[in-house]
C-alpha cells in the first residue's frame, strides 16, 4: 500500500442495517489515524484520532479499530440511520504531527 | 463556541483572475492548515502555520499559490492567475496546539475557474 485507500467507494444500506468500511494505509512511518464524517454542505466533523495498535474507540453507534502492523482501520456503524448518510474520510499522520494524508472517502447512503 | 469559518463559500473566477480565500480559525488555536480537494479525490495538504509562522508550504502546487497569517489568527490563501485545474474545494482547519490533536475543519470554499 503506497497511499491511503478506502473501500468501498460508496454503499447504500437500509435504515437499521449495520455496516462497516475499511481504511488501508502504509504501515511504515505511522503516527496517528483520523476518521472524519463529512455531510454535504457542512464542515468535516472529527470522529476519532487513534494512535496505538489495537486501539478501539466508540462514539454512540459508531466505533473504530486500528491495526498499525498490517496498516488498516475499520469503521463500524450499528443500526444505521438516515442522518448517518455522509462521506467518511480517514487520514494518516505519518509523523509530522500536522500533515494528514487522506483517502478518497466512502460515501454512505442510508435509505429510510 | 464558533467553529472554523471560511469565506466566500462559493467563488467563480474567470481564468487568469486572482482570488483570495479567507479562513477564520477557532479563537486561540495555534495551528492552521489548508487543504485542497479536487473532484473525486480526498483532501490534499497545502500548507501549515504555527501562529504567524508558515512552517510547511510543501503542498502548494505552484508559485501562483500564496498563503499568509500575519497576526496569527485569520489566514488568507491567494491564488494568482487562476487556471482551470485550480477548481476545487479549499478547506481550512485549525487545532489548539501542535501535536496529535484533532484538526477542526471549516465548511470549505468551492472555487470554480471558467
Amino acid at each position: 500500500i503506497l497511499n491511503v485507500e478506502q473501500s468501498p467507494q460508496s454503499l447504500h444500506v437500509q435504515e437499521g442495517d449495520s455496516t462497516n468500511f475499511t481504511c488501508s494505509f502504509p504501515s511504515s512511518n505511522f503516527y496517528a489515524l483520523h476518521w472524519y464524517r463529512w455531510e454535504t454542505a457542512k464542515s468535516p466533523e472529527a470522529l476519532f484520532v487513534m494512535t496505538l495498535n489495537g486501539d478501539e474507540k466508540k462514539k454512540g453507534r459508531i466505533s473504530a479499530t486500528l491495526n498499525t502492523k498490517e496498516g488498516y482501520s475499520y469503521l463500524y456503524i450499528k443500526g444505521s440511520q438516515p442522518e448517518d448518510s455522509a462521506t467518511y474520510l480517514c487520514a494518516k499522520d505519518g509523523g509530522s504531527n500536522y500533515k494528514l494524508t487522506f483517502g478518497k472517502g466512502t460515501l454512505l447512503t442510508v435509505n429510510p | 463556541g464558533a467553529g472554523v469559518s471560511q469565506s466566500p463559500r462559493y467563488k467563480v473566477a474567470k481564468r487568469g483572475q486572482d482570488v483570495a480565500l479567507r479562513c477564520d480559525p477557532i479563537s486561540g488555536h495555534v495551528s492552521l492548515f489548508w487543504y485542497q480537494q479536487a473532484l473525486g479525490q480526498g483532501p490534499e495538504f497545502l500548507t501549515y502555520f504555527q501562529n504567524e509562522a508558515q512552517l510547511d508550504k510543501s503542498g502548494l502546487p505552484s508559485d501562483r499559490f500564496f498563503a499568509e497569517r500575519p497576526e496569527g489568527s485569520v489566514s488568507t490563501l491567494k491564488i494568482q492567475r487562476t487556471q482551470q485545474e485550480d477548481s476545487a474545494v479549499y478547506l481550512c482547519a485549525s487545532s489548539p496546539t501542535p501535536g496529535v490533536f484533532t484538526q477542526y475543519f471549516g465548511p470549505g470554499t468551492r472555487l470554480t475557474v471558467t
